[in-house]
């Protein structure tokens, strides 16, 4: 199945650094959105962007929509402990279908 | 708490068995959406059914089926199960306008086939 690129794969920090990851595919998405995964649960919507170059931001989450609408971006400043989980990436191209393609995640451990 | 619940929570099988996996979706989304998450395939999207009808196939083997019924909850049916099928399986909802593209999560079923 078709998965989008998201780098880096796995990332170990120190609590209060800041952290960046990114998406990108081959094709136009007209939709990016970012989600969190914990062991156990379902994925949680973080942030959706609608618009090409457009800068969304959740508390210390904030997300970019390329310019190319071939990737985007997801920054997490001053990181916690509870940061720690699976991000993803997902785009959605568009036309009749809602279905979102999933990047292949970008693991987050904090260190205390 | 998404508000789209799944049961069961944990389901064990065996090989050439039939199970079904349920999902109800938040109160006032019309669109449900199954996905499929394995450690060698990511989450990968399977169906999607928008009040009632079937909207989209994405990756759904012929063995597996799905329903939406009117009180739009959601059934996904796995059949001659294979040990390969086993994977979580998430069902995910939202609503037209604006939020269309923002798809909430339930809280998956892990299906084991043995």
């Amino acid at each position: 199945g078709q998965q989008l690129n998201q780098s880096p794969q796995s990332m170990f920090i120190q609590e209060g650094e800041d952290v960046s990851m990114n998406c990108t595919s081959s094709s136009i998405f007209n939709t990016w959105l970012w989600y969190k995964q914990e062991p156990g649960e379902g994925p949680v919507l973080l942030i959706a962007l609608y618009k090409a170059g457009e800068l969304t931001s959740n508390g210390r989450l904030t997300a970019q929509f390329g310019i190319t609408r071939k990737d985007s971006f997801l920054n997490i400043s001053a990181s916690i402990p509870s940061d720690v989980g699976i991000y993803f990436c997902a785009g959605r191209q568009g036309g009749a279908t809602n279905k979102l393609i999933f990047g292949t995640g970008t693991l987050l451990a904090v260190q205390p | 708490d998404s508000g789209v619940t799944q049961t069961p929570k944990h389901l064990i099988t065996a090989t050439g068995q039939r199970v079904t996996l349920r999902c109800s979706p938040r109160s006032g989304d019309l669109s449900v959406y199954w996905y499929q998450q394995s450690l060698d395939q990511g989450l990968q999207f399977l169906i999607q059914y928008y009040n009632g009808e079937e909207r989209a196939k994405g990756n759904i083997l012929e063995r597996f089926s799905a329903q939406q019924f009117p009180d739009l909850h959601s059934e996904l049916n796995l059949s001659s199960l294979e040990l390969g099928d086993s994977a979580l399986y998430f069902c995910a909802s939202s609503v037209p306008g604006r939020d269309y593209n923002e798809q909430f999560f339930g809280p998956g079923t892990r299906l084991t086939v043995l």
